[in-house]
C-alpha cells in the first residue's frame, strides 16, 4: 500500500470549513484513498472513501487530484465535536481482508 | 444504528496471566480484525480473520495471540501469557463483503493494563 504524508496538526475556527491535506504520491491504480478519524481514546471512525472522483457524504468532501497524488478531506462546518486526529489511508482494492495501516495523522484542533 | 461491541471496557492482569477480550462485531459482516494502539503511539494492526480462519496477521501476532470465533456472533483475542508491553487499548472492527470496500467499523475498545 502507497505511503502517506499527513501535517501533524492543525487549527480551525468552529464553523468555518477544515481542509486537511494528504500526499500519496506513489498510489498506484487500483488503490483507493481511505479517510478514518480518531476522537480521543476511541475506535477510529470512518469518513468517507474514493478512488479518483471527487465524493461528498453527510460527514465530509473528499477532492481527489487529477494525477491522484494528493488529497484533501473537507469539512465544511467544523464544530467543537471534530476535534480528532484524521488519518489519511491507501489501500488497494484487491480482495482480501486488508487490514489497515495508521500513520500518525493530523491532529485536527477546533478552536471556538 | 448496529454497532460493533467490546467487554470489558477495561481489563486489569498480572503479567503471565491469560487474557481473553471479547466482541461481538455486526451481524452480517463477514471479515474481523484486531488492532491496538499503546498509550500515544499509532493504531496497530494485529489479525484479521474470515471465513472462520486468520486471513492476515501482522509481526505483532505472535504465538502469544490467539483469536477464535467460538459461536456466530463472539469474536476473541486470546493473550496467552501477558507482559508489561501488551498494556495497550485493543480494537476491534468488523466489515462487510467485498462489495462494501474497506470500511472498517470500529468498536470501544477494551484498556488492557498488565501489571
Amino acid at each position: 500500500d502507497a505511503k502517506t504524508t499527513q501535517p501533524p496538526s492543525m487549527d480551525c475556527a468552529e464553523g468555518r470549513a477544515a481542509n486537511l491535506p494528504c500526499n500519496h504520491s506513489t498510489i498506484s491504480g487500483n488503490e483507493y484513498v481511505y479517510w478514518y478519524r480518531q476522537i480521543h481514546s476511541q475506535g477510529p471512525q470512518y469518513i468517507i472513501h474514493g478512488l479518483k472522483n471527487n465524493e461528498t457524504n453527510e460527514m465530509a468532501s473528499l477532492i481527489i487530484t487529477e494525477d491522484r497524488k494528493s488529497s484533501t478531506l473537507i469539512l465544511p462546518h467544523a464544530t467543537l465535536r471534530d476535534t480528532a486526529v484524521y488519518y489519511c489511508i491507501v489501500i488497494g482494492s484487491g480482495g482480501g481482508a486488508d487490514g489497515l495501516t495508521f500513520g500518525k495523522g493530523t491532529h485536527l484542533i477546533i478552536q471556538p | 444504528e448496529p454497532e460493533v461491541t467490546q467487554t470489558p471496557s477495561h481489563q486489569v492482569t498480572q503479567m503471565g496471566q491469560e487474557v481473553i477480550l471479547r466482541c461481538v462485531p455486526i451481524s452480517n459482516h463477514l471479515y474481523f480484525y484486531w488492532y491496538r494502539q499503546i498509550l500515544g503511539q499509532k493504531v496497530e494492526f494485529l489479525v484479521s480473520f474470515y471465513n472462520n480462519e486468520i486471513s492476515e496477521k501482522s509481526e505483532i501476532f505472535d504465538d502469544q495471540f490467539s483469536v477464535e470465533r467460538p459461536d456466530g456472533s463472539n469474536f476473541t483475542l486470546k493473550i496467552r501469557s501477558t507482559k508489561l508491553e501488551d498494556s495497550a487499548m485493543y480494537f476491534c472492527a468488523s466489515r462487510t463483503g467485498l462489495a462494501g470496500g474497506n470500511i472498517q467499523y470500529f468498536g470501544a475498545g477494551t484498556r488492557l493494563s498488565v501489571l
